[in-house]
Protein backbone atom coordinates (compact mmCIF):
# COMPACT_ATOMS: atom_id res chain seq x y z
CA UNK A 1 0.00 0.00 0.00
CA UNK A 2 1.21 3.52 -0.90
CA UNK A 3 1.50 5.95 1.39
CA UNK A 4 2.20 9.46 1.56
CA UNK A 5 3.95 12.02 4.54
CA UNK A 6 3.94 15.37 3.87
CA UNK A 7 6.20 17.54 6.11
CA UNK A 8 7.45 21.36 6.56
CA UNK A 9 6.96 24.27 8.60
CA UNK A 10 3.48 24.99 9.54
CA UNK A 11 3.76 28.72 10.19
CA UNK A 12 4.81 30.83 7.52
CA UNK A 13 5.46 34.93 7.71
CA UNK A 14 3.95 36.82 4.89
CA UNK A 15 6.29 37.51 1.67
CA UNK A 16 8.40 34.40 2.71
CA UNK A 17 8.32 31.11 0.45
CA UNK A 18 6.82 27.84 2.10
CA UNK A 19 8.37 24.76 1.40
CA UNK A 20 7.25 21.16 1.73
CA UNK A 21 7.97 17.68 1.38
CA UNK A 22 6.47 14.94 0.20
CA UNK A 23 7.79 11.32 1.52
CA UNK A 24 6.72 8.23 0.02
CA UNK A 25 6.46 4.77 1.45
CA UNK A 26 5.28 1.70 -0.61
CA UNK A 27 6.06 2.21 -3.54
CA UNK A 28 8.78 4.23 -5.78
CA UNK A 29 8.66 7.56 -7.13
CA UNK A 30 10.53 6.14 -10.21
CA UNK A 31 7.65 4.64 -11.77
CA UNK A 32 6.41 6.10 -14.99
CA UNK A 33 3.39 5.92 -14.76
CA UNK A 34 2.68 8.61 -11.57
CA UNK A 35 3.10 12.11 -11.49
CA UNK A 36 3.47 13.40 -8.39
CA UNK A 37 0.37 16.31 -7.46
CA UNK A 38 0.86 19.31 -4.72
CA UNK A 39 -2.96 20.21 -4.27
CA UNK A 40 -4.22 22.58 -1.67
CA UNK A 41 -7.43 23.74 0.19
CA UNK A 42 -8.48 26.73 2.30
CA UNK A 43 -10.01 26.44 5.05
CA UNK A 44 -13.52 25.68 4.50
CA UNK A 45 -13.32 25.68 0.90
CA UNK A 46 -12.51 23.68 -2.45
CA UNK A 47 -9.57 21.92 -3.68
CA UNK A 48 -6.98 23.36 -5.75
CA UNK A 49 -4.41 21.85 -7.81
CA UNK A 50 -1.32 23.34 -7.81
CA UNK A 51 1.18 21.68 -9.96
CA UNK A 52 2.79 17.83 -10.59
CA UNK A 53 6.27 16.49 -11.30
CA UNK A 54 7.35 13.38 -12.42
CA UNK A 55 9.96 11.24 -11.51
CA UNK A 56 12.26 12.70 -14.83
CA UNK A 57 12.38 16.26 -13.23
CA UNK A 58 9.10 17.01 -16.00
CA UNK A 59 6.58 19.38 -14.13
CA UNK A 60 3.35 21.20 -15.25
CA UNK A 61 2.62 24.40 -12.42
CA UNK A 62 -0.83 25.70 -12.69
CA UNK A 63 -0.79 28.95 -14.54
CA UNK A 64 -2.67 30.66 -11.80
CA UNK A 65 0.26 30.37 -9.50
CA UNK A 66 2.53 32.76 -11.81
CA UNK A 67 5.71 31.87 -11.17
CA UNK A 68 5.69 31.47 -7.69
CA UNK A 69 6.02 27.29 -7.62
CA UNK A 70 8.79 25.39 -7.71
CA UNK A 71 8.48 21.90 -7.66
CA UNK A 72 11.79 19.28 -7.36
CA UNK A 73 11.91 15.64 -7.18
CA UNK A 74 14.81 13.60 -4.54
CA UNK A 75 14.59 9.53 -6.17
CA UNK A 76 17.58 8.35 -4.48
CA UNK A 77 14.74 9.68 -0.48
CA UNK A 78 12.10 8.78 -2.36
CA UNK A 79 10.69 12.56 -2.29
CA UNK A 80 8.80 15.10 -3.80
CA UNK A 81 9.11 19.05 -2.76
CA UNK A 82 7.36 22.01 -3.25
CA UNK A 83 8.32 25.92 -2.68
CA UNK A 84 5.58 28.61 -3.01
CA UNK A 85 7.14 32.38 -3.25
CA UNK A 86 6.15 35.50 -1.79
CA UNK A 87 2.80 33.88 0.20
CA UNK A 88 0.25 35.92 1.61
CA UNK A 89 -2.28 35.35 3.85
CA UNK A 90 -4.60 33.62 0.51
CA UNK A 91 -1.62 30.92 0.95
CA UNK A 92 -3.17 29.63 3.94
CA UNK A 93 -4.50 26.00 3.56
CA UNK A 94 -3.86 22.65 4.16
CA UNK A 95 -1.73 21.20 1.12
CA UNK A 96 -1.65 17.82 0.18
CA UNK A 97 0.68 15.66 -1.67
CA UNK A 98 -1.43 13.20 -3.80
CA UNK A 99 0.19 10.15 -6.54
CA UNK A 100 -1.34 10.95 -10.15
CA UNK A 101 -2.06 8.00 -11.58
CA UNK A 102 -1.21 9.05 -15.68
CA UNK A 103 -3.11 5.64 -16.61
CA UNK A 104 -6.54 7.11 -18.34
CA UNK A 105 -7.70 9.02 -17.34
CA UNK A 106 -5.23 11.28 -14.76
CA UNK A 107 -6.73 10.75 -11.06
CA UNK A 108 -5.29 10.91 -7.79
CA UNK A 109 -5.75 7.45 -6.50
CA UNK A 110 -3.37 8.09 -3.30
CA UNK A 111 -2.84 10.91 -0.73
CA UNK A 112 -0.78 11.97 2.18
CA UNK A 113 -3.13 13.25 5.52
CA UNK A 114 -2.03 17.10 4.27
CA UNK A 115 -0.51 19.74 6.57
CA UNK A 116 -2.03 22.83 7.57
CA UNK A 117 0.21 25.63 6.46
CA UNK A 118 -0.74 29.29 8.03
CA UNK A 119 0.78 32.32 6.40
CA UNK A 120 0.96 34.79 9.23
CA UNK A 121 3.34 37.27 10.82
CA UNK B 1 -9.37 26.75 -17.92
CA UNK B 2 -12.10 24.23 -17.46
CA UNK B 3 -14.62 25.20 -14.77
CA UNK B 4 -16.63 22.58 -13.51
CA UNK B 5 -19.60 23.00 -11.86
CA UNK B 6 -21.40 20.79 -9.04
CA UNK B 7 -25.01 20.80 -7.76
CA UNK B 8 -26.36 20.45 -5.05
CA UNK B 9 -23.84 22.37 -3.16
CA UNK B 10 -25.92 20.90 -0.19
CA UNK B 11 -28.16 18.23 0.28
CA UNK B 12 -30.17 16.24 3.44
CA UNK B 13 -30.76 13.05 3.23
CA UNK B 14 -31.35 10.11 5.11
CA UNK B 15 -29.78 6.38 5.24
CA UNK B 16 -31.03 4.16 3.10
CA UNK B 17 -32.20 7.03 0.41
CA UNK B 18 -30.93 7.00 -2.73
CA UNK B 19 -29.01 10.56 -3.66
CA UNK B 20 -27.41 11.39 -6.76
CA UNK B 21 -24.82 14.39 -7.69
CA UNK B 22 -24.43 16.16 -10.37
CA UNK B 23 -21.13 17.96 -12.74
CA UNK B 24 -21.06 19.87 -15.08
CA UNK B 25 -18.04 20.66 -17.00
CA UNK B 26 -18.01 24.00 -18.92
CA UNK B 27 -16.56 22.32 -22.12
CA UNK B 28 -16.52 18.72 -22.92
CA UNK B 29 -14.24 16.70 -21.73
CA UNK B 30 -15.42 13.78 -23.11
CA UNK B 31 -15.36 10.54 -19.38
CA UNK B 32 -11.76 12.16 -18.50
CA UNK B 33 -14.00 12.36 -14.96
CA UNK B 34 -13.31 11.30 -11.48
CA UNK B 35 -15.60 11.56 -7.89
CA UNK B 36 -13.92 11.55 -4.59
CA UNK B 37 -15.34 11.74 -1.03
CA UNK B 38 -13.78 13.93 1.49
CA UNK B 39 -14.77 13.87 5.48
CA UNK B 40 -14.08 16.06 7.81
CA UNK B 41 -10.28 16.62 8.52
CA UNK B 42 -9.33 14.17 6.38
CA UNK B 43 -7.67 13.76 2.45
CA UNK B 44 -10.25 12.87 -0.47
CA UNK B 45 -10.41 9.60 -1.43
CA UNK B 46 -11.05 8.44 -5.21
CA UNK B 47 -14.28 6.55 -5.60
CA UNK B 48 -14.67 6.57 -9.77
CA UNK B 49 -12.71 7.01 -12.38
CA UNK B 50 -13.13 7.74 -16.11
CA UNK B 51 -16.88 8.65 -15.21
CA UNK B 52 -17.82 5.31 -14.15
CA UNK B 53 -15.05 3.10 -13.00
CA UNK B 54 -15.26 2.07 -9.23
CA UNK B 55 -11.96 2.41 -7.37
CA UNK B 56 -10.92 -0.73 -6.01
CA UNK B 57 -12.18 -1.28 -2.69
CA UNK B 58 -15.15 1.47 -3.56
CA UNK B 59 -18.47 -0.36 -2.31
CA UNK B 60 -20.72 -0.87 -5.47
CA UNK B 61 -23.64 1.27 -4.66
CA UNK B 62 -21.54 4.06 -5.47
CA UNK B 63 -22.01 4.81 -9.42
CA UNK B 64 -21.20 7.35 -12.20
CA UNK B 65 -22.55 8.14 -15.67
CA UNK B 66 -22.08 10.62 -17.99
CA UNK B 67 -19.72 11.86 -20.81
CA UNK B 68 -19.09 14.96 -22.09
CA UNK B 69 -20.15 17.86 -20.10
CA UNK B 70 -22.78 16.21 -17.82
CA UNK B 71 -21.78 13.54 -15.31
CA UNK B 72 -23.99 11.94 -12.45
CA UNK B 73 -22.84 10.22 -9.07
CA UNK B 74 -25.39 7.96 -7.65
CA UNK B 75 -25.07 6.55 -4.17
CA UNK B 76 -27.80 4.01 -4.16
CA UNK B 77 -28.59 3.24 -0.65
CA UNK B 78 -27.10 5.75 1.53
CA UNK B 79 -25.41 4.26 4.39
CA UNK B 80 -24.16 6.32 8.05
CA UNK B 81 -20.48 6.57 6.69
CA UNK B 82 -21.40 8.10 3.88
CA UNK B 83 -22.28 11.63 4.64
CA UNK B 84 -19.38 13.84 4.06
CA UNK B 85 -18.72 16.51 0.44
CA UNK B 86 -17.93 15.28 -2.51
CA UNK B 87 -16.04 16.66 -5.33
CA UNK B 88 -15.57 15.70 -9.28
CA UNK B 89 -12.40 16.91 -10.98
CA UNK B 90 -11.59 16.81 -14.90
CA UNK B 91 -8.22 15.39 -16.13
CA UNK B 92 -9.21 16.25 -19.34
CA UNK B 93 -6.84 19.76 -19.99
CA UNK B 94 -4.20 21.02 -17.48
CA UNK B 95 -4.49 23.00 -15.31
CA UNK B 96 -6.83 20.00 -13.75
CA UNK B 97 -9.94 21.61 -12.34
CA UNK B 98 -12.38 20.45 -9.31
CA UNK B 99 -16.02 21.16 -8.87
CA UNK B 100 -16.85 23.46 -5.67
CA UNK B 101 -18.14 20.45 -3.68
CA UNK B 102 -21.67 19.18 -2.64
CA UNK B 103 -21.60 18.24 1.37
CA UNK B 104 -24.21 15.38 2.13
CA UNK B 105 -25.79 15.79 5.37
CA UNK B 106 -28.09 13.80 7.61
CA UNK B 107 -32.01 14.74 7.30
Amino acid sequence: QVQLQESGPGLVKPSQTLSLTCTVSGGSISSGDYFWSWIRQPPGKGLEWIGYIHYSGSTYHNPSFKSRVATSVDTSKNQFSLKLSSVTAADTAVYYCARGNNNYPYHFDFWGQGTLVTVSS
Amino acid sequence: DIQMTQSPSSLSASVGDRVTITCRASQSISSYLNWYQQKPGKAPKLLLYAASSLQSKVPSRFSGGGSETDFTLTISSLQPEDFATYYCQQSYSTPYTFGQGTKLEIK
